[in-house]
């Protein structure tokens, strides 16, 4: 099946500085999703967006959905060690009230060093 | 917020034999659920989407067979996965939406690893 292709794959950071991942699709999406995962678990829903140009935050968390529809991005700052986990980008094709099935990404591994 | 338990969260069969994962929306009524297949260091890939009194729906090349899924009621949908082989081995992640808010209300499961001797 399709995948969003998310860039880093990975990347290692120090504490305290600012982390950027982007994914990017081939096809538009109408909704837009970040989630965390740690080991042995499933996705935790970070950040969700609705509309294309839509910037929205939650605490150190930034996430924007591309003008195109067809990209977005997270950011991260002041990275600190429990951010460690593997990020993945989401894509929903309906922008209904009904959540229907999600395209994932191909995830970022962040690590972070003291 | 709303939680999504699935159960087991390990299970380590032998080949040939079945093995059933449950997925329970535990605050709220769920008429869709979402099974998942996630190799180590992958993405989750949607296998199928189940829908509460109807048959699932499985993506392109998930074989109905072989990985049966039941959705009696608006708070479980089990996934069976009969006559394990070892290829079968993966984690399984089962996802649950709370009606009406969109993508934003689909919450996920802690998920199963399954690995078939």
């Amino acid at each position: 099946g399709q995948q969003l292709n998310q860039s880093p794959q990975s990347m290692f950071i120090q504490e305290g500085e600012d982390v950027s991942m982007n994914c990017t699709s081939s096809s538009i999406f109408n909704t837009w999703l970040w989630y965390k995962q740690d080991p042995g678990e499933g996705p935790v829903l970070l950040i969700a967006l609705y509309k294309a140009g839509e910037l929205t935050s939650n605490g150190r968390l930034t996430a924007q959905f591309g003008i195109t529809r067809k990209d977005s991005f997270l950011n991260i700052s002041a990275s600190i060690p429990s951010d460690v986990g593997i990020y993945f980008c989401a894509g929903q094709l309906l922008d209904t009230g009904t959540a229907s099935k999600l395209t994932f990404g191909t995830g970022t591994r962040l690590q972070v060093t003291l | 917020g709303a939680v999504v338990s699935q159960h087991p969260s390990r299970v380590i069969c032998k080949s040939g034999t079945s093995v059933k994962i449950e997925c329970r929306s535990l605050d709220f009524q769920a008429t869709t659920m979402f099974w998942y297949r996630q190799f180590p260091k992958k993405s989750l890939m949607l296998m199928a989407t189940s829908n509460e009194g109807s048959k699932a729906t499985y993506e392109q090349g998930v074989e109905k067979d072989k990985f049966l899924i039941n959705h009696a009621s608006l708070t479980l949908s089990t996934l069976t996965v009969t006559s394990a082989h070892p290829e079968d081995s993966s984690f399984y992640i089962c996802s649950a939406s709370i009606p009406g808010t969109g993508a934003g209300g689909l919450f996920f499961g802690s998920g199963t690893q399954l690995s078939v001797l």
